[in-house]
């Protein structure tokens, strides 16, 4: 049974730039949320994905988007990288009914560096 | 939102001790709160995780307690191994419908010494 898996494990990109990052979700999970790990910090909320829609939204601007395709897997894309957006990428999935089970499950993350 | 507040910061024990971490919430309608443990340079991983119709939860060496009213809830683990030095994340979620964003804690950089 695979876990969740993400690529690519490291990225370098420069000031500008535009970024793709890669999540497919474990087995039997329908829903994918995306999350900024900063160094030293807890993970921040970036948006979540259930039925190929975005169904929430944290405090990120419109250079962050996404996309889910219908088998589940998912896409983040980030625009005109600043320094700022330097972090570890997280993606985390779950089932997209929470009645049944709340529990969201991690990927190992892309680290992503803006020189 | 919600916001969730995590302490101590770093906390270092002895070897078979008990380590106790707290977190408070601000968002009444949280129904779900788990804690993960994060090595270095890898994942958060799911530990334990309460729902907010349980007051207690224990599994081996790890419990959780809630206390809505308060709206805290608290990690005990018990007889600490050096392989329990880790960074631990609380976080709380409003799980309704097909929404649960998780909003996580600072984190406590736990060291179990020999």
């Amino acid at each position: 049974d695979a876990g969740v898996t993400q690529s690519p494990t490291h990225l370098i990109k420069t000031r500008g730039q535009q970024v793709t990052l890669r999540c497919s979700p474990k087995s039997g999970h329908d829903t994918v949320s995306w999350y900024q790990q900063a160094l030293g910090q807890g993970p921040q909320f970036i948006f979540q994905y259930y039925e190929e829609e975005e169904r929430q939204r944290g405090n990120f601007p419109d250079r962050f988007s996404g996309h889910q395709f219908p088998n589940y897997s998912s896409e983040l894309n980030v625009n005109a990288l600043l320094l700022g957006d330097s972090a570890l990428y997280l993606c985390a999935s779950s089932y997209g009914w929470v009645g049944p089970s709340y529990e969201q499950y991690f990927g190992p993350g892309t680290r992503l560096t803006v020189t | 939102g919600e916001n969730v507040e995590q302490h101590p910061s770093t906390l270092s024990v002895q070897e078979g001790d008990s380590a106790v971490i707290k977190c408070t919430y601000s968002d009444s309608a949280s129904n779900y709160f788990p804690w993960y443990k994060q090595e270095l340079g890898k994942r958060p991983q799911l530990i334990i995780d309460i729902r907010s119709n349980v007051g207690e939860k224990k599994d081996q060496r790890i419990a959780v307690t809630l206390n809505k009213t308060a709206k805290h809830f608290s990690l005990h683990i018990t007889e600490t191994q050096p392989e329990d030095s880790a960074v631990y994340f609380c976080a709380a979620v409003v799980a309704t419908g097909t929404a649960s964003k998780l909003t996580f804690g600072t984190g406590t950089r736990l060291q179990v010494t020999l």
